[in-house]
């Protein structure tokens, strides 16, 4: 069963635009929420993550917002760049009993016009 | 240099032919984890290790084996492969104190 959908599958921006992608999730036990790049031909890169106890964190033109009692959190791509157009994953880590284990979303497709 | 190994990069089979796939990290991380990225369905998690002898399911470890003897490697074992194990496998690490983590290069495998 699916615990973290992210939306959308597929994002077209046009250079400096804003892109946001968004992810929902349904176990309240996850304590930590980071998200991934990737690029063709390459492993997943950790780009950014946040806590539940943060409703915001910033790291150069990435910001992840976090919404924590409707239990959704978005990335925020600023000043997109052609050089941005990757598949990007949100996901979720479990605590609890099964602390460690990683949820991810579906994957965005994003594209970044010049 | 942080670096997370896997071997090998493709790899062609038959059904049942039981196979390893090793992943090796030199940042003397203590978490490590197997995923698989399949078209439409994204990355899942198949197993993951917490530290040395520590290892737990992921959301799908059926037809895998796992084992972390030490902390540096964490090899991926498919007693019987089967067609739907056809997939890119990612090794990744993770370092609880620095919050790093990273993933290896990837390995495609192809079951006939």
């Amino acid at each position: 069963q699916q615990q973290v959908k992210q939306s959308p599958q597929s994002l077209i921006v046009q250079k400096g635009g804003i892109s946001i992608i968004n992810c929902a999730y349904e176990n309240t036990a996850f304590d930590y929420f980071p998200w991934y790049q990737q690029f063709p031909g390459k492993g997943p890169a950790l780009l950014i993550a946040i806590r539940p106890d943060v409703s915001e964190k910033k790291e150069g033109r990435f910001t992840i917002s976090f919404n924590k009692s409707a239990k959704q959190f978005s990335l925020h791509i600023m000043d997109s760049q052609p050089g941005d157009s990757a598949t990007y994953f949100c996901a979720a880590r479990s605590s609890g009993t099964s602390y460690g284990k990683l949820t991810f979303g579906q994957g965005t497709i994003l594209t970044v016009h010049p | 240099e942080a670096q997370v190994t896997q071997n090998p990069r493709y790899l062609i089979t038959v059904t049942g032919k039981k196979l390893t796939v090793t992943c090796s990290q030199n940042m003397n991380h203590e978490y490590m984890s197997w995923y698989r990225q399949d078209p439409g369905l994204g990355l899942r998690q198949i197993y993951y290790s917490m530290n040395v002898e520590v290892t737990d399911k992921g959301d799908v470890p059926e037809g895998y084996k796992v084992s972390r003897k030490e902390k540096r490697n964490f090899p991926l074992i498919l007693e019987s492969p089967s067609p739907n194990q056809t997939s890119l496998y990612f090794c990744a690490t993770w370092g609880w104190w620095v919050d790093t983590q990273y993933f290896g290069p990837g390995t495609r495998l192809t079951v006939l």
